[in-house]
């Protein structure tokens, strides 16, 4: 079946600029995770749905970053006034309720000039 | 002080030689683990996870990894590697198996003829 799908792949924007990054889950899973891997790094956690709501936000980095889910499906993940430091690869994962197994999405990668 | 540890950050290695990629733990934080593979251009995909029971747990494409309480370690290793190994590989912990990853820096495994 299909996996966890991400748009753009690839995003480049100038600094300043308001992006969104969009992630298709795996039809039928509940929980949601946005992850940010910075070159050299391994990912790290930005923000956790189950459901419509965001049941961890923890990692999201300042009020810049904003993550809906309105539907309990599809995910956006929306940065306002770019900056250079965002430029990563935007990770989504998706599991069914409960799981233990977080499937990953390819990434979009978002370069900030 | 980061939660999960990984030692080597590039591991080379010839073609069906063994392999060893260490992971160490912070114990307040992580008691579910995980390996994760990155292949070039590739999501992450799980190898193999630990989440209570049997301290050696058995992965995909012949990797294993042993939990070991006392020393907060959960090191991966293969016996014989192939090329097709060539991936960068993450270790990870949560404190719930639900919730949010937090995973080490990666090691860049280099498997040569």
């Amino acid at each position: 079946g299909a996996g966890v799908s991400q748009t753009p792949s690839n995003k480049v924007t100038e600094k300043g600029k308001y992006v969104e990054l969009r992630c298709d889950p795996i039809s039928g899973h509940t929980a949601l995770y946005w992850y940010r891997q910075s070159l050299g790094q391994g990912p790290e956690f930005l923000i956790y749905f189950q459901g419509t709501g965001a049941a961890d936000d923890s990692g999201l980095p300042n009020d810049r970053f904003f993550a809906v889910r309105p539907e309990g499906s599809v995910s956006t993940l929306k940065i306002q006034r770019t900056e250079r430091g965002d430029s990563a690869v935007y990770l989504c994962a998706s599991s069914p309720q409960g799981a233990d197994t977080q499937y990953f999405g390819p990434g979009t990668r978002l370069t900030v000039l | 002080a980061q939660s999960v540890t990984q030692l080597d950050s590039q591991v080379p290695v010839f073609e069906e030689a063994p392999v060893e990629l260490r992971c160490n733990y912070s114990s307040s934080v992580s008691v579910y683990l995980f390996w994760y593979v990155q292949y070039p251009n590739q999501g992450l995909q799980l190898l193999l996870k630990y989440l209570s029971g049997s301290t050696l747990v058995k992965g995909i494409n012949g990797f294993e990894a042993e939990f070991n309480k006392s020393q907060t370690s959960f090191h991966l290793r293969k016996p014989s590697v192939h090329i097709s190994d060539t991936a960068e590989y993450f270790c990870a912990g949560a404190k719930d198996s639900w919730g949010k990853l937090q995973f080490g820096a990666g090691t860049q495994v280099v498997v040569t003829p």
